[in-house]
């Protein structure tokens, strides 16, 4: 079946611009996480979605990222005034409720802030 | 807070050799663990995974990683290198509860020498 997909691929913005990154999980999935991959900081996770509780904003670093999961299954993750600091490569990751699944990644989007 | 060590960022082995990545976890509990691989701009895919029970674990494509919670590893083998081995590889950890949000190692990028 299709995997965890991921648009744009790649998005190169310029600095204090606004960005909207787009995730769609495998169909059936109530758990969406968010991840960034950057040379600095490596992988770290941002936020994490399950079903129509609270998401866990713990890893988000600055109140210009935020995201949001409509319907419980698309979701936007948007960078507001972007930074050069924000260029990296974003991951999203499905699964089952959290505990009875592993996380399948997307192929994720890179993001160039210049 | 949980974190994890991957000793190497680089590591080189001849094809046939054996393969050794190193990880090193540290977590008031024991976590459950996990290495997945990443090749060239696609995303992450799991290669095995520890939760409970046996602790030598076998995954995908030959290879396999042992548990020890006196050392606190999870270090990842395989016994022959096959030139498609070559990918970055990362150690990674979650709580055994909750969100199950994905600590990662900083990476080892594998190559394999003919």
């Amino acid at each position: 079946g299709a995997g965890v997909s991921q648009s744009p691929s790649n998005k190169v913005t310029e600095k204090g611009k606004d960005v909207e990154l787009r995730c769609d999980p495998i169909s059936g999935h109530t758990a969406l996480y968010w991840y960034r991959q950057s040379l600095g900081q490596g992988l770290e996770f941002l936020i994490y979605f399950q079903g129509n509780s609270a998401p866990d904003k713990s890893g988000l670093p600055s109140d210009r990222f935020s995201a949001e999961r409509t319907g419980g299954s698309v979701s936007t993750l948007t960078i507001q005034r972007t930074q050069q600091e924000d260029s990296a490569v974003y991951l999203c990751a499905s699964s089952l409720p959290a505990g009875r699944g592993e996380q399948y990644f997307g192929p994720g989007t890179r993001l160039t802030v210049t | 807070a949980q974190s994890v060590t991957q000793l190497g960022s680089h590591v080189s082995v001849s094809e046939g050799a054996l393969v050794l990545l190193r990880c090193n976890y540290s977590s008031s509990v024991p976590p459950y663990l996990f290495w997945y691989v990443q090749y060239p701009n696609q995303g992450l895919q799991l290669l095995l995974k520890y939760t409970t029970g046996a602790t030598l674990v076998k995954g995908i494509n030959g290879f396999e990683a042992e548990f020890k919670k006196s050392e606190t590893s999870f270090h990842l083998t395989k016994p022959s290198a096959h030139m498609s081995d070559a990918a970055e590889y990362f150690c990674a950890v979650s709580e055994r509860v909750g969100a199950q949000k994905l600590v990662f190692g900083q990476g080892t990028r594998l190559t394999i020498n003919p």
